[in-house]
């Protein structure tokens, strides 16, 4: 069974860019026709969907984000990242990594990494 | 862009009590939409795909039904676990935006 586990820095300052990886195991990232994806959650509010990377590279980013975000696949160490530049307070969240099939749910995630955006 | 919204924001229930969710689509979503769980420090829980089908390992006290733009979340008798806060998420086109969320609580 595929399982995902972000990693990433806990503080990020405002302006910089926040980076997220997102490691799969259990499987071959390409080796299904899964569609990798980020999701955020600010304190106390509901889930925000950041973008998703086909496992052919293709990309669907969320509009309010797509000027900031840039998300890749790393072949070799079978993980995919989050890149989101130029970040204020308003970043701060909960960032899951998650799996769908196609046209289906989101349907297992990682256990979720607490981002601040602080000086 | 599609918009889910959500109703009640809260929902007030006693243990045993049914609880009916709503969910609906700024326009149509066919059957694609999947319901989710989420408890406090956790991830949210896959409940319910395809609108109506239940996730692997989901009791039988919960259930959906609708297609289109309007959906329902159904929990026939509320256990202590199912407090919660349960969200849509619309998956038939990009981007795939969730629902504000319902808090079922006691």
């Amino acid at each position: 069974q595929l399982q995902l586990q972000e990693s990433g820095p806990a503080l990020v300052k405002p302006s910089e860019t926040l980076s997220l990886t997102c490691s799969v195991s259990g499987g071959s990232i390409f080796s299904s026709p899964y569609y990798w994806g980020w999701i955020r959650q600010p304190p106390g509010k509901g889930p925000e969907w950041i973008g998703s990377i086909y496992y052919s590279g293709r990309t669907y980013y969320n509009p309010s984000l797509k000027s900031r975000l840039t998300i890749t696949v790393d072949t070799s160490r079978n993980q995919f990242s989050l890149e989101l530049s130029s970040v204020t307070a308003a970043d701060t969240a909960v960032y899951y990594c998650a799996k769908q099939a196609g046209s289906s749910p989101l349907d297992s995630w990682g256990q979720g990494n607490l981002v601040t955006v602080s000086t | 862009e599609i918009v889910m919204t959500q109703s009640p924001d809260t929902l007030s229930v006693s243990p045993g009590e049914r609880a009916t969710l709503s969910c609906r689509a700024s326009q149509s979503v066919r059957s694609n939409l999947a319901w989710y769980q989420q408890k406090p420090g956790q991830a949210p829980r896959l409940l319910i795909y395809d609108a109506s089908t239940r996730a692997t390992g989901i009791p039988g006290r919960f259930s959906g039904s609708g297609s289109g733009t309007e959906f329902t979340l159904t929990i026939s008798s509320l256990q202590s676990e199912d407090f919660a806060v349960y969200y849509c998420q619309q998956y038939d086109d990009w981007p795939q935006p969730f629902g504000q969320g319902t808090i079922v609580e006691i």
